[in-house]
This record gives C-alpha cells, structure tokens and sequence, in this order.
C-alpha cells in the first residue's frame, strides 16, 4: 500500500508568483485535504476535494485553488504569492466516511520572499 | 466556527503518565481526533472518539464528553520517543472539515 507522496519537498518563490503543489493520495482513497501548517502551528484547513469535486473550504481566500484528478492525484495552486503564505503545505488522504483519520504526506516547505 | 483549546507545553520523566486536555467549540460535532506529528515530520493519527467514554490504544488513551465540550489524550509509560507535538482536531459542520487546535509539544525528560 503506497502512502501520501507530495512535490516538491522544498519550494523559494517570490511575492506575486504563482505555485502549484502536488499530492498523490494513499491508494483506495478517494477524499483529499489540503492544510496550510505555520511554524509552531496546528494544520489550518485549506479545502477538500471528493471524486474532483471541491466538498468543504476553509477560510482561505480565492487565490487558494485546487484540483482533483481521476486517479485521485490533486494539486494545490496559489497565486499572487505573500509573504505570509510561507509554510508548510500538508496533503492528507483519508478513506470513504472517515474523515477523522486522515493520512498525511511529508509537506511541501514554501518560503516566498 | 469552531476553536479548540489545548495547552501549548506539557514537560514529564520517562516512564511517567501524562494527560494532554482538549476544549473545543464547533457546531455540528462528529467525533474528536487526536494527531501526533514529530518535529520535521508529517501528522499521524492516533484515535478517535465519536461517543462518551475511554478508548484504548496501547500506551495511549482517548476520553471524550460531548456534554462538557471535552476530551483528552492519555500517554502512559512515557518514553522518550514520545516527544512531539499532540493536536486534537474535531470534525464539524457538515463533517467535511477537520479543524485542528494549536498543539501541545509534550517533553519527555530522562
């Protein structure tokens, strides 16, 4: 059973740039979150997406967009980059009904500059 | 909205019980969730509890009380692995988001 993967690992952009993350969930699962980590932090939730349909959003503005593909993969995209969207960007898959137990990948590090 | 409140630091020896508390605020509750989530690593999950009561798992426990708005995480035979940071979350709303509290980084000392 393969886990949650995501790329890149690390990411430097500058402000007002775009960047798109990218997450490939656990196998058999079909409903993926996003969440934004900030150092010293508890995850704050981004979005999430179920059969590439968005299912619930947090309090994130539009910039924050995502995707969601057939075969589960999603990606994450931000655009007109601040500084303050540096941190951890965290994918999490969790089975079908049971969202508290969510599998999370090993982040992406974004710092804008 | 929601919000949950758990203490930011908890210090206890090696072997040692140690209780990590969680308020929270939500409508529309489904359960309360526990992560463990190792400096530089990822969250992973520890349990859940949806109903009244104690849950079991090994070392750890997981208490909850709908009617006080409470649960807790309870780490028996502390190790020193065992340092990192605890966070509850609840699952609210429309049960399709996750919010999770703030963290408590527990230290376990020799």
């Amino acid at each position: 059973e393969t886990g949650v993967t995501q790329s890149p690992t690390h990411l430097i952009k500058t402000r007002g740039q775009q960047v798109t993350l990218r997450c490939s969930s656990q196998s058999g699962h079909n409903t993926v979150s996003w969440y934004q980590q900030a150092l010293g932090q508890g995850p704050q939730f981004i979005f999430q997406y179920y059969r590439e349909e968005e299912n619930g959003r947090g309090n994130f503005p539009p910039r924050f967009s995502g995707l969601q593909f057939p075969n589960y993969s999603s990606e994450l995209n931000v655009n007109a980059l601040e500084l303050d969207d540096s941190a951890l960007y965290l994918c999490a898959s969790s089975p079908t009904g049971a969202l508290y137990e969510q599998y999370f990948g090993p982040g992406t590090r974004l710092t804008v500059t | 909205g929601q919000s949950l409140e758990q203490p930011s630091e908890v210090t206890a020896v090696e072997g040692a019980i140690v209780q990590i508390n969680c308020t929270y605020q939500t409508s529309g509750f489904y359960g309360l969730s526990w992560y463990q989530q190792h400096d530089g690593g990822a969250p992973t999950f520890l349990s859940y509890n949806a109903l009244d009561g104690l849950e079991e798992t090994g070392r750890f426990s997981s208490f909850l009380s709908r009617s006080d708005s409470y649960g807790y995480l309870l780490l028996q035979e502390l190790q020193m692995k065992d340092s990192a940071s605890y966070f509850c979350a609840v699952q609210g709303n429309a049960g399709n988001m996750l919010t999770f509290g703030g963290g408590t980084r527990l230290m376990v000392k020799p």
